[in-house]
């Protein structure tokens, strides 16, 4: 497809068990955001990937999250022993370039937390 | 800490007024300002955008403009469409960083 997909769209999960997020970002997209929208708040940034250098994490809330990417293809983000506080969409984002590069989104995965 | 504030969380208009949706933010090193638009259940898309050497771009009925000195921007819809209805989203960064801030959003409803 032409723009950014992720999966699984929405995630409905227990308290303590581990998800798993991914995101396929735009081909040829060197730069791969996250982030995350909680209900009622802004853009939430959380980790931020470029070609092969070492990401951002300046956003991760805790240690629970991690994410991952290889090269510049799909990138996947975990949240180990989810809290009720993680659930949010979670929206993925790819730019040609870093820096001030447009940003496309994915359509996010709803993460709910019981 | 919130850097950029969109402190409407809603507005309605009338089908062919003006939309006016205002953002503010604190830090002065932002130089780069983009406008999104959200559609439920969809990820946010690419409006407009403004570098800090300019106050004012255009792009079809989208206006943007920047007041730097009152750390304020704001977009212009007109005229106002009912297709325009969606969440507005307002976002800066610093040039040369990674990171962009978001506001909260305004939710938009254009009344045909």
């Amino acid at each position: 497809g032409a723009g950014v997909s992720q999966s699984p769209s929405n995630k409905v999960t227990e308290k303590g068990k581990d998800v798993e997020l991914r995101c396929d970002p735009i081909s040829g997209h060197t730069a791969l955001y996250w982030y995350r929208q909680r209900l009622g708040q802004g853009l939430e940034f959380l980790i931020y990937f470029q070609g092969n250098s070492a990401p951002d994490k300046s956003g991760l809330p805790s240690d629970r999250f991690s994410a991952e990417r290889t090269g510049e293809s799909v990138s996947t983000l975990t949240i180990q022993r989810t809290q009720q506080e993680d659930s949010a969409v979670y929206l993925c984002a790819s730019s040609l370039f870093s820096g001030g590069d447009t940003q496309y989104f994915g359509p996010g995965t709803r993460l709910t937390v019981l | 800490d919130q850097q950029v504030k969109q402190n409407s969380p809603s507005l309605s208009v009338q089908e062919g007024r003006i939309s006016i949706l205002n953002c503010d933010y604190t830090n002065s090193m932002f130089d780069y300002f983009l406008w999104y638009k959200k559609y439920p259940a969809e990820g946010p898309t690419f409006l407009i955008s403004i570098s800090s050497i300019k106050d004012k771009n255009e792009d079809g009925r989208f206006t943007v403009f920047l007041n730097k000195s009152a750390k304020h921007l704001s977009l212009h819809i007109v005229p106002s469409q009912p297709g325009d209805s969606a969440v507005y989203f307002c976002a800066a960064s610093i040039n040369t960083g990674n990171q962009f801030y978001f506001g909260t959003g305004t939710s938009l409803t254009v009344i045909p």
